[in-house]
């Protein structure tokens, strides 16, 4: 079963832009992860924040961890044509065995 | 860093045949895999949990009859789709976890596009 839903579900923008990702999710979580798929292919880890981090930042990218809320954003600036694909929050399960169960995700499409 | 492989990229078949598909870690020995399938324009979905030398774990609503999982090794673990039809027709990405708990990463394979005819 998923976990989360990602809102919005498309998203579509001009280069330069900011793109802004949200995702929320259900149960208790140790940490949550981005990841971005290009279309056909396997999946690219972006981004992990544990439950005890707020924010957290790599190159343009910038996750915010929102607990009591259960939600997190994935926040692009700066976009770039390149980063054209579908981007998925993912959390782990508490059970033995840490299967990472996905959101829906959003697609992104930037322009130039 | 770790990768995780998966054979045949791309495999089409006629309906009724099965096909395998392998996931192999090449750099590292893992106990858990998972597998996942992904319909056009839709998330993960987990199907299943892989245990080397144990029976694997299926998520509700998935067949273990129709879609055998064996994990042999500590580096292969194999998922056939049985007497397949067009509707198992699917995206399939596999996961290999290394480490312990939720301090191992996880790391996916590139996936596997079945087409039944």
């Amino acid at each position: 079963s998923q976990q989360g839903e990602e809102d919005p579900q498309a998203l579509s923008i001009q280069e330069g832009e900011n793109a802004t990702m949200n995702c929320s999710y259900k149960t208790s979580i140790n940490n949550l992860q981005w990841y971005r798929q290009n279309s056909g292919r396997g999946l690219v880890h972006l981004i992990l924040i544990r439950s005890n981090e707020r924010e957290k930042h790599s190159g343009r990218l910038r996750v915010t961890l929102d607990t009591s809320k259960k939600s997190s954003s994935l926040l692009i600036t700066a976009s770039r044509a390149a980063d054209t694909a579908s981007y998925f929050c993912a959390t782990a399960r508490v059970q033995a065995g840490t299967a990472l169960i996905f959101g829906k995700g959003t697609t992104l499409s930037v322009s130039s | 860093g770790a990768v995780v492989s998966q054979h045949p990229s791309r495999v089409i078949c006629k309906s009724g045949t099965s096909v395998k598909i392998e996931c192999r870690s090449l750099d590292f020995q893992a106990t858990t895999m998972f597998w996942y399938r992904q319909f056009p324009k839709q998330s993960l979905m987990l199907m299943a949990t892989s245990n080397e030398g144990s029976k694997a774990t299926y998520e509700q609503g998935v067949e273990k009859d129709k879609f055998l999982i064996n994990h042999a090794s500590l580096t292969l673990s194999t998922l056939t789709v049985t007497s397949a039809h067009p509707e198992d027709s699917s995206f399939y990405i596999c996961s290999a976890h290394r480490g312990q708990g939720d301090t191992g990463e996880l790391f996916f394979g590139e996936g596997s596009r079945l087409t039944v005819l």
